[in-house]
């Protein structure tokens, strides 16, 4: 019974480069969150998605990120020219549909991005 | 601005001894209210989760949930040196996305 998956756990980038993180949520669960933890900090939301929706992208920085999550495949949380500011631990939570429950969400492993 | 506020500790108990964590919201429609527990350097994992007033027990934690003082707590009973982690509580509302506090860092003594 696979929880939700997230890769790459560790990935590096210059200043300048792109980042993609992936994750694939738990079996059976077809609403996904992407999280930011920075440094010293507290869990903040960024996007809640469906299938090939974004339902709430209201945490999400105005430029230079961007998230999906396509019919195929896993969600995708794409941060164009990182900066030094970008590095945190992205966490991706899921949960399962809506109707007969209160939705709770369940947390991947993370991806810790380090920018240099 | 939705605010979820927890006493930052760090809270030292001896094993065996009530540990009780607090948390204050801000948002009168949060209809949900969750703890999680966070290794250091791993994930949130969810302990519990209520919305109903009262107490919920599961083990030897209880939650317990009092929207008119928007007050939320978890006791976790008989405290073991594994018990030791961050605990995170979060709340949802229609939107669904969680909006956590900052955090209670536990240490249990042996």
């Amino acid at each position: 019974n696979a929880g939700v998956m997230q890769n790459p756990r560790h990935l590096v980038r210059r200043r300048g480069q792109e980042a993609r993180l992936r994750c694939s949520p738990m079996k059976g669960h077809s609403h996904v969150y992407w999280y930011r933890q920075l440094p010293e900090e507290g869990l903040k939301f960024m996007v809640y998605l469906q299938k090939e929706n974004i339902i709430d992208e209201s945490g999400m920085p105005k430029e230079r990120f961007s998230a999906e999550f396509p019919k195929e495949g896993p969600s995708i949380l794409r941060i164009q020219q990182v900066v030094r500011g970008d590095s945190a631990a992205y966490f991706c939570a899921s949960s399962p549909p809506a109707s007969g429950g209160i939705g709770e969400q369940f947390f991947g492993p993370g991806t810790r991005l380090t920018v240099l | 601005q939705k605010e979820v506020e927890q006493n930052s500790g760090p809270l030292s108990v001896p094993e065996g001894a009530i540990a009780s964590l607090n948390c204050t919201y801000s948002d009168r429609g949060s209809q949900s209210f969750f703890w999680y527990r966070q290794y250091s350097g791993k994930s949130p994992e969810l302990i519990m989760f209520i919305y109903s007033n009262g107490d919920k027990e599961d083990g030897r934690f209880t939650a317990q949930l009092n929207k008119a003082s928007q007050y939320v707590s978890l006791l976790i009973r008989d405290s073991q040196p594994s018990d030791s982690a961050t605990y995170l509580c979060a709340v949802s509302g229609s939107a669904r996305q969680l909006t956590f506090g900052s955090g209670t860092q536990l240490t249990v003594l042996p």
